[in-house]
């Protein structure tokens, strides 16, 4: 699975957007773009999932790049149960593995009021 | 959405002690269960996946005859931490999902383990 860079940590102000970038420049074609999410001392949340198109749910949205080398991961408006740690993860679908998720370091993200 | 728990939440326990953790889906049916170990200020990093009616898959570097992994149900799988020892020390979470369903991962709250 491809390696995923992402900021050790970030601050976004309360009801402000928080965009959280990824880089994965070594994508393989069938690999996805996952993102989950681990507050303090709780089991990690998984938040939204893309392979090349841009996605949006009730959580978040996420922006992928055309050629698929990085990716944002959009709060549109932060509360400040969203400081967790927020975990960039690239991983092809399918497969017995896929429950093999490689957790990188991650980004640590502080709302504040 | 599905729903994982895991019990106990936190357990202490002095050396030389074995603990079980359990896992279980409460509201579908995992055929796969995925426990990971997470030591202070690090990442997760996946021990072994649990197979209903099979033989555990453990990572490299883990220890199966340490960590016994019994996944009997469908509903339920259970980790135990045999002898434990202080360097046992950790926060363990459980995973899984729906079969048939995208692949989204959901994942108990955790169980801290405190070894004295």
């Amino acid at each position: 699975d491809a390696k995923t860079t992402q900021p050790t940590s970030m601050d976004c102000a309360e009801g402000r957007a928080a965009n959280l970038p990824c880089n994965h420049s070594t994508i393989s074609g069938n690999e996805y773009v996952y993102w989950y999410r681990q507050i303090h001392s709780q089991g990690p949340q998984y938040i939204i999932h893309g392979l090349k198109n841009n996605e949006t749910n009730e959580m978040a949205s996420l922006i992928i790049t055309e050629d698929r080398k990085s990716s944002t991961l959009i709060l549109p408006h932060a509360t400040l149960r969203d400081t967790a740690v927020y975990y960039c993860i690239v991983k092809s679908a399918g497969g017995t593995s896929y429950g093999k998720l490689t957790f990188g370091q991650g980004t640590i993200l502080t709302v504040h009021p | 959405g599905a729903v994982v728990s895991q019990h106990p939440s936190w357990v202490i326990c002095k050396s030389g002690t074995s603990v079980k953790i359990e896992c279980r889906s409460l509201d579908f049916q995992a055929t796969t269960m995925f426990w990971y170990r997470q030591f202070p200020k690090q990442s997760l990093m996946l021990m072994a996946t649990s197979n209903e009616g099979s033989k555990a898959t453990y990572e490299q570097g883990v220890e199966k005859d340490k960590f016994l992994i019994n996944h009997a149900s469908l509903t339920l799988s259970t980790l135990t931490v045999t002898s434990a020892h202080p360097e046992d020390s950790s926060f363990y979470i459980c995973s899984s999902k729906p079969v048939a369903t995208n692949e989204k991962l959901f994942f108990g709250s955790g169980t801290q383990l405190s070894v004295l």
